[in-house]
């Protein structure tokens, strides 16, 4: 399976600021995706990362609020942008080699906003 | 609408106890299934997955998962758990043809968290 390592970690943020979290994995892979954890929830797909394009958001999501670069097939990062405390959350990186395949995910960032 | 049900929000059991997580699919063909287990403060972590062949897989730890085609149903099941099986426990499903981007799109359950008693 890939190696993922996402960064920061964890964080915490003044309202209105932005945040950029990265994304490297240790080889090539077919598709990137961003997902959003909140406390005690399942996984929620913010955008998959296109390399080269605009990443494809999902309903509720928006370029504006969570800006996505793929620049090549080994990384990618999201942003999240003028931050509220509704933004707390988890924020996870996963990896798919081709489709079908399982994804595979980094650790995590952890988001907390005051 | 495609999607993924897991009926059980919390379980508790024994250690030594055995265990069953159920998860139900809506989808219109077999897609491809999988288990993920999520520790806290970790990332998500494969289990175990179905595309094709034999209905009883065999994943990491000691865990299986049978695939039941006539109750669209992928249980999760661990003869003797662990103290260490503590976690929540996640059921997905890989479907074609129906990302925003019209490839792949992996839909996940609601997670069922597994308490361990000693």
């Amino acid at each position: 399976s890939a190696v993922i390592s996402q960064k920061p970690s964890r964080d915490i943020c003044q309202r209105g600021t932005s945040l950029t979290i990265q994304c490297q994995v240790d080889s090539q892979v077919t598709m990137m995706f961003w997902y959003r954890q909140q406390p005690g929830q399942s996984l929620t797909l913010i955008a998959t990362a296109n390399q080269g394009s605009e990443a494809t958001y999902e309903s509720g999501f928006v370029i504006d609020k969570f800006p996505i670069s793929r620049p090549n097939l080994t990384f990618s990062t999201l942003t999240v942008s003028n931050m509220s405390p509704e933004d707390s959350s988890i924020y996870l990186c996963s990896v798919v080699r081709q489709e079908g395949q399982p994804q595979h995910f980094g650790d995590g960032t952890r988001l907390s906003i005051l | 609408a495609q999607s993924v049900t897991q009926p059980d929000i919390h379980i508790t059991v024994s250690e030594g106890a055995s265990l069953e997580l159920r998860c139900n699919y809506s989808y219109g063909a077999t897609p491809y299934l999988f288990w993920y287990v999520q520790s806290p403060g970790q990332g998500l972590q494969l289990l175990l997955k179905y595309f094709s062949g034999d209905t009883l897989v065999q994943g990491i730890k000691g865990f299986e998962a049978e695939f039941k085609r006539s109750q669209s149903s992928f249980n999760l099941r661990k003869p003797s758990v662990h103290w260490s099986d503590a976690a929540e426990y996640f059921c997905a499903v890989g479907v074609a043809g129906f990302s925003s981007s019209g490839t792949y799109k992996y839909i996940f359950g609601t997670g069922t968290r597994l308490k361990v008693l000693a």
